[in-house]
């Protein structure tokens, strides 16, 4: 069975402070994909990254980072210099490739960020 | 380029009532579509997906059901509302044939009272 844990529930950080989001999953699948998307408090989930599971290079995204280890089944997000828009709730996911059919996304049950100015 | 609506963003509704929510896309075609709920603790459970026209497929059962009558138009309904059926429901499109990501609309926030 598919599941990712996220197990920090709430991390508050002051601002300008870097701050990792940690994201472990499981599968049996060798072809996946694993997804980042942040929840701000309006409530849409905007969508972050993107990852296949035979692409192990870590990610740069202005102050975004991910760093993806296969050996560890980890996703983990980093966000250097946080800034108080950067509070939300941050949700990693996890898709099998099914032939193309369909892409059902199983999400982690959410990292509250807290950036206090 | 793509967008997605969903309607209505808020709702409070008495147990045992009727239920429709309704999602569209725009500027694409043959996507597939998706309804969420997001309870509180926030974990997101995927509840319906659909591959087109007529075709629904569910993943959990419930007292809900989706129908998708257009090839943009996913619709959730429920014929009598239950408590538990509060929460914050999220319909997303995805491109058809592509293991990429889901474009979520707005959500829409259900009461039941």
């Amino acid at each position: 069975a598919q599941k990712v844990t996220q197990a920090q529930t709430e991390i508050s950080v002051v601002e300008k402070e870097d701050v990792t989001l940690d994201c472990v999953y499981e599968t049996r699948d060798t072809t996946y994909y694993l997804f980042w998307y942040k929840q701000p408090p309006s409530g849409e989930l905007v969508f972050l990254i993107r990852r296949n599971s035979f692409d192990e290079q870590n990610e740069i995204s202005g102050r975004y980072s991910w760093n993806f280890q296969k050996s560890t089944s980890s996703f983990n997000f980093t966000i250097t210099a946080s800034q108080v828009v950067d509070s939300a709730v941050y949700f990693c996911a996890l898709s099998a490739y099914y032939g193309g059919a369909t892409n059902k996304l199983i999400f982690g049950t959410g990292t509250l960020l807290a950036v206090q100015p | 380029s793509q967008t997605i609506h969903q309607w209505p963003a808020t709702l409070v509704q008495p147990v045992g009532s009727p239920l429709s929510l309704e999602c569209t896309v725009e500027g694409t075609s043959n996507p597939n579509l998706y309804w969420y709920r997001q309870a509180a603790g926030r974990g997101l459970q995927l509840l319906f997906y659909s591959v087109g026209i007529g075709q629904i497929s569910s993943e959990v059962p419930q007292n809900l059901s989706a129908s998708r009558p257009q090839d943009r138009q996913f619709i959730l309904s429920s014929k009598k509302l239950l408590l538990s059926d509060s929460g914050f429901y999220l319909c997303a499109w995805s491109v058809r044939g592509y293991t990429g990501e889901l474009f979520f609309g707005e959500g829409s926030r259900l009461t039941v009272l």
